[in-house]
């Protein structure tokens, strides 16, 4: 069973500043997903990836399959980043999802 | 809109009442599924479906049941809740068999067993 390690667990920042979460996982996989969950609880997918790298507006994720890690950037952070950001793997040969426990991410105007 | 629905989105019942969570989706996915958020453990899934009539379990099946008569609808099924199934629930669908494409949610619903 793959083990999916997300760092850190609480990150508070200031508005303005880059931030970077990441996630490491201990078995090959087939693709990583990257969630948002806001503090209402729906839960949103920013970005699914099986190498290189995505952009979507201010957010960057980046995976090195060789190393067996992701990472999520956030440039500019604002409030309304603050949320709890999941990462998910999919592993080879198999339909299922294995999540992380999240990172809280906080920013403060 | 393309959504994911799950209706209740709050419920408080007893030990031992049989209660059904709804879950719709509206895309003409295929592949559905369930997971519990539970603190400090992140979300772990309860059974999935690869496409009507196909449903396989999870990582924690134990007290749940599911069924797949229809593409749209997934529903959860406690026949016997108890209070180690409180927990915060999401429904969750994707175009595809296999975790391999954009899995989109529902709201969630928040169940408490007393």
């Amino acid at each position: 069973k793959n083990e999916v390690e997300q760092s850190p667990q609480n990150l508070t920042a200031q508005e303005g500043e880059f931030i970077t979460i990441n996630c490491s996982y201990s078995v090959g996989i087939s693709a990583l997903h990257w969630l948002q969950q806001h503090p209402g609880g729906g839960i949103v997918s920013l970005f699914m990836l099986s190498s290189g790298k995505k952009k979507h507006g201010r957010l960057i994720a980046t995976i090195n399959i060789q190393e067996k890690h992701s990472s999520l950037h956030i440039t500019a952070s604002h409030p309304r980043d603050s949320a709890v950001y999941i990462c998910a793997v999919t592993n080879f040969g198999n339909e299922k999802l294995t999540f992380g426990t999240g990172t809280r991410l906080t920013i403060i105007p | 809109e393309a959504q994911v629905t799950q209706n209740p989105r709050y419920l408080i019942t007893v030990t031992g009442k049989k209660l059904t969570v709804t879950c719709s989706q509206n895309m003409n996915h295929e592949y559905m599924s369930w997971y519990r958020q539970d603190p400090g453990l992140g979300l772990r899934q309860i059974y999935y479906s690869m496409n009507v009539e196909v449903t396989d379990k999870g990582d924690v099946p134990e007290g749940y049941k599911v069924s797949r008569k229809e593409k749209r609808n997934f529903p959860l099924i406690l026949e016997s809740p108890s209070p180690n199934q409180t927990s915060l629930y999401f429904c969750a669908s994707s175009l595809y068999a296999g975790a391999n494409y954009e899995q989109y949610f529902g709201p969630g619903t928040r169940l408490t067993v007393t």
